[in-house]
């Protein structure tokens, strides 16, 4: 059974630095990409960010590169995203996902994303 | 960034409806388009990938359809349990945006 397991969210201040994690288990971690996807209270879904399953292309929404980096480590089957300099609009509910397939290697380009976690919620303020 | 709209944004239905969603794309993502159905409190979950693959497990009275620009989800005959947020996602290229979403309701 695939799982995956968000951990790492909670209340920081503006400017402030949060790492979240995200476990898999279930499946060939290495030979699929994995994504962040967030949504603010009341709001829709952003995505966030992207990696490739060999974690050597990484992928960025503007809004948080430069700020965000996104890692795996595929010998603890774990996804994480490092958050620098978080802002107010930073606040949401962070969900890991699972891409089902990719179209090359480099995964810019595949189909949906089939397994979620449950979120983790990152609140920043003062 | 490819932008993604949705319609209606909000939408009610009753049960046993036939309920069709459309989804715009900005500029043309061949057939890599993605629905997904989203229930209070709860992570997303994929219904139609690549614009009319039906995801494992999902009833067979969702499906999907189009392609460059233009995409739809109908729903044949509306379930309780199908009322829902529903968002669609390009996955042509990255960032893989989402649509703003729309809300089924309960005439």
């Amino acid at each position: 059974e695939v799982q995956l397991l968000e951990s790492g969210g909670g209340l920081v201040q503006p400017g402030g630095s949060l790492r979240l994690s995200c476990a898999a288990s279930g499946f060939t971690f290495t030979s699929f990409a994995m994504s962040w996807v967030r949504q603010a209270p009341g709001k829709g879904l952003e995505w966030v960010s992207g990696i490739s399953g060999s974690g050597g292309s990484t992928y960025y929404a503007d809004s948080v590169k430069g700020r965000f980096t996104i890692s795996r480590d595929n010998s603890k089957t774990t996804l994480y995203l490092q958050m620098n300099s978080l802002r107010a609009d930073d606040t949401a509910v962070y969900y890991c996902a699972k891409t089902l397939r990719c179209s090359s290697s480099s995964c810019y380009r595949g189909d949906g994303f089939d397994y979620w976690g449950q979120g983790t919620l990152v609140t920043v303020s003062s | 960034d490819i932008q993604m709209t949705q319609s209606p944004s909000s939408l009610s239905a009753s049960v046993g409806d036939r309920v069709t969603i459309t989804c715009r794309a900005s500029q043309s993502i061949s057939s890599y388009l993605n629905w997904y159905q989203q229930k209070p409190g709860k992570a997303p979950k994929l219904l139609i990938y690549a614009a009319s693959s039906l995801q494992s497990g999902v009833p067979s009275r969702f499906s999907g359809s189009g392609s460059g620009t233009d995409f739809t989800l109908t729903i044949s005959s509306l379930q309780p349990e199908d009322f829902a947020t529903y968002f669609c996602q390009q996955s042509y290229t990255t960032p893989h945006t989402f649509g703003q979403g729309t809300e089924l309701e309960i005439k």
